[in-house]
C-alpha cells in the first residue's frame, strides 16, 4: 500500500535553531501534502497545504515565515520550523491523498521538543 | 472541508466486547473516512464509505452512513487490547481536499 515516510521521528533542538522535517511518498506521487500539528491530548490541527511546484497555502493563524514548507518534487515535502521556541514543541504529522485509492496516507509523525 | 464530531469522547470497554462510536457532520458529503491514531503515532486509514453506500465492512469493522441524519457509526466487534487508540472521522467532498479533524473518540480496551 501507499506509504509516507516521515523523518525524523523525534528531535530535540535548542531555542533559536531551525529544524527540518521531511515527508517522502515511497510508492506513489504526492502532488499535495498536508501538514498538521498536534498538542498533547488534542486533535490534529491543519497548518498548511503544500503543492508540488507552487507555494504552500497556510491556515489562518499559522506564520508562513516561521513554518517554511517546500514541495520541490512529487515525492518530497519538507517543513522547516525556523527560530524554534519551546511553544513550538509539538507532534507534527504529514499526510497525502493516495491517488486512485481510498483515503489519505499519514506519516508516522515527528515529536519536536525545543529546549 | 468540514470537521466531524465524534461521540462519545471517551469509551472504556472490556476485551471481547463491541465498541460503537458515532460521527455527525453538518453539510452534504461525497464520502466519510475513519482513521485510528495510536498514542504518539500518525493516523491510519481504516475505512472509507461513500455517500451512496449505507454500510461497509472490513474485518472486525463495520461502518454505517445515514446521509439523511448526517451521521455515521463505526463498530468494532470482539475488541482487543490492541484496538486501544483514538478514532477520528472525516467527512469529505472528494478529490484531494484537506481533511480536518475533531476531538475523536478515545477508546480503551481493558484486557
Amino acid at each position: 500500500g501507499a506509504v509516507v515516510s516521515q523523518h525524523p521521528s523525534r528531535v530535540i533542538c535548542k531555542s533559536g535553531t531551525s529544524v527540518k522535517i521531511e515527508c517522502r511518498s515511497l510508492d506513489f506521487q504526492a502532488t499535495t501534502m498536508f501538514w498538521y500539528r498536534q498538542f498533547p491530548k488534542q486533535s490534529l490541527m491543519l497548518m498548511a497545504t503544500s503543492n508540488e511546484g507552487s507555494k504552500a497555502t497556510y491556515e489562518q493563524g499559522v506564520e508562513k515565515d516561521k513554518f517554511l514548507i517546500n514541495h520541490a518534487s512529487l515525492t518530497l515535502s519538507t517543513l522547516t520550523v525556523t527560530s524554534a521556541h519551546p511553544e513550538d514543541s509539538s507532534f507534527y504529522i504529514c499526510s497525502a491523498p493516495t491517488q486512485g485509492l481510498d483515503g489519505y496516507t499519514f506519516g508516522s509523525g515527528t515529536r519536536l521538543t525545543v529546549v | 472541508s468540514q470537521q466531524g464530531e465524534e461521540d462519545p469522547q471517551a469509551l472504556s470497554i472490556q476485551e471481547g466486547e463491541n465498541a460503537t462510536m458515532n460521527c455527525s457532520y453538518k453539510t452534504s458529503i461525497n464520502n466519510l473516512q475513519w482513521y485510528r491514531q495510536n498514542s504518539g503515532r500518525g493516523l491510519v486509514h481504516l475505512i472509507l464509505i461513500r455517500s451512496n453506500e449505507r454500510e461497509k465492512h472490513s474485518g472486525r469493522l463495520r461502518v454505517t452512513l445515514d446521509t439523511s441524519k448526517k451521521s455515521s457509526s463505526l463498530l468494532i466487534t470482539a475488541s482487543r487490547a490492541a484496538d486501544t487508540a483514538s478514532y477520528f472521522c472525516s467527512p469529505a467532498q472528494g478529490g484531494s481536499e484537506k481533511l480536518v479533524f475533531g476531538k475523536g473518540t478515545k477508546l480503551t480496551v481493558n484486557p
